[in-house]
């Protein structure tokens, strides 16, 4: 079976400090992996994606993530935190060769204190 | 130009109620999803949708149906409201291909008394 788990419900950091928000998967053969950011009061959306080749994947608004295979994770992280990445982050896989829903994880609150 | 829109923005109803919400998305994508966000902001899937297959959730009640007139448009139809509808949804689109990224509504806040 397909799973997600984001360990963290919160995350504080100071702002300029280096921030990661973890995210750990199962499923059967290769992933799809993805995060998502959730403003207040707003859609999800989309920051990047892992679906092939280097294990680093940049994304959007200075965002990057790096997938483990052997650690299963696909951690989120950014050099240096904005007191505007505070947000609602979420996690999502979906094994490469099937049909099966995008299966999501349970959000991690991340908060960036002046 | 929104990409995914849903109307209404805001539901505010009595329990017992019918209630539809309506979503559009421009991007041309083949597929549409309804999801849940309750108030511990988990995020549910209850359906997609493409031109071939509607996907149900097991897990949702069948008060709720989605219904689309066409691969541009998901509506979501609720009967008999209950409390524990409360919640936004959310509507999204994507290609099929599982590789491909979800574009997300802004949302409809329902509110169930």
């Amino acid at each position: 079976a397909q799973s997600v788990a984001q360990p963290e419900d919160q995350v504080n950091v100071a702002e300029g400090n280096p921030l990661t928000v973890k995210c750990t998967y199962s499923v059967s053969g290769n992933p799809y992996l993805f995060w998502y950011v959730q403003y207040p009061n707003r859609g999800l959306q989309f920051l990047l994606k892992y679906i092939t080749g280097d294990n680093l994947v940049k994304g959007s608004y200075g965002f990057e993530a790096e997938f483990n295979k052997s650690q299963t994770s696909f951690h989120l992280k950014k050099p240096s935190a904005l007191v505007s990445d505070s947000a609602l982050y979420f996690c999502a896989v979906r094994a490469a060769d099937s049909n099966y829903q995008l299966i999501w994880g349970a959000g991690t609150k991340l908060i960036i204190k002046p | 130009d929104t990409a995914v829109s849903q109307t209404p923005k805001y539901l505010v109803t009595q329990m017992g109620n019918d209630k539809s919400i309506k979503c559009e998305q421009n991007l041309g994508h083949d597929t549409m999803y309804w999801y849940k966000q309750d108030s511990k902001k988990f995020l549910k899937i209850m359906f997609s949708y493409n031109n071939k297959e509607l996907i149900i959730n097991e897990t949702v009640p069948n008060r709720f149906s989605p219904k689309s007139p066409d691969k541009a448009h998901l509506n979501l139809h609720i009967n008999s409201l209950e409390l524990g509808d409360s919640a936004v949804y959310f509507c999204a689109s994507s290609q099929v291909s599982a590789a491909d990224n979800q574009y997300f509504g802004p949302g409809t806040r329902l509110l169930v008394l």
